[in-house]
């Protein structure tokens, strides 16, 4: 099985630029996770989607940061424009139903560097 | 109090040790309890998972649960240089569509 597949994989910007990940799930699973991780910390979530429809979104600095998931399969998060704090690991996730108790299926992330 | 708190470490030890690592979490609606592994520029992936308070051995890796003390625990025996890396806890409640909440991890150095 395929695994999460995440572009680009390193990323510098200056600071006030506008970037965008790109994310593609594991074949058949519904649910998608967008999470944020910042050096020596755990994943944060940002966003949930179940199918192209968003269950969690809560935690996502909307001013800044938008996520869509195109005809319920690839995803893409953008974040415009950047902030110095945004310099982070982001990290798409997928599983089969939306229940985190059956675990996540990861991505290898995005590293964001914002200077 | 954070929902899930984990010491960072770094916890070095030597080849064969039994490494412990822990987490505490604060909500006693969290029933779902996992260990990822995170390797150095790698997204986490899943080690163990448990529900019930109690053990649940896989190889060399056993998860622990007591939900009296809210306190989690995994265990490795004759750890290997490859288990370097860090480890981190996640919690979940018991229904409907629920995230992880992940505890921060703890770094593990296995030296040969």
């Amino acid at each position: 099985e395929a695994g999460v597949a995440q572009s680009p994989r390193y990323k510098i910007i200056e600071k006030r630029q506008s970037v965008a990940f790109w994310c593609n799930p594991i074949s058949g699973h519904a649910t998608l996770y967008w999470y944020q991780q910042i050096l020596g910390q755990g994943p944060k979530l940002l966003i949930q989607f179940q199918n192209n429809g968003v269950v969690d979104d809560s935690q996502l600095p909307k001013d800044r940061f938008s996520a869509e998931r195109l005809k319920g399969v690839d995803s893409t998060l953008k974040i415009q424009p950047a902030k110095l704090e945004d310099s982070a690991v982001y990290l798409c996730a997928s599983s089969l139903s939306g229940q985190g108790r059956y675990g996540y299926t990861f991505g290898s992330g995005t590293r964001l560097t914002v200077v | 109090q954070k929902e899930v708190e984990q010491d960072p470490g770094p916890l070095s030890v030597p080849e064969g040790a039994i490494v412990s690592l822990n987490c505490t979490y604060s909500n006693s609606a969290f029933q779902y309890f996992m260990w990822y592994r995170q390797y150095s520029r790698k997204g986490p992936e899943l080690l163990m998972y448990t529900y019930s308070s109690g053990n649940k051995e896989d190889g060399r890796f056993t998860a622990q649960v007591d939900k009296s003390s809210k306190y989690i625990s995994l265990f490795i025996r004759d750890s290997q240089p490859s288990d370097s890396a860090t480890y981190l806890c996640a919690i979940s409640p018991s229904s409907g569509y629920s995230t992880l909440t992940f505890g921060k991890g703890t770094m593990l150095l296995v030296s040969p």
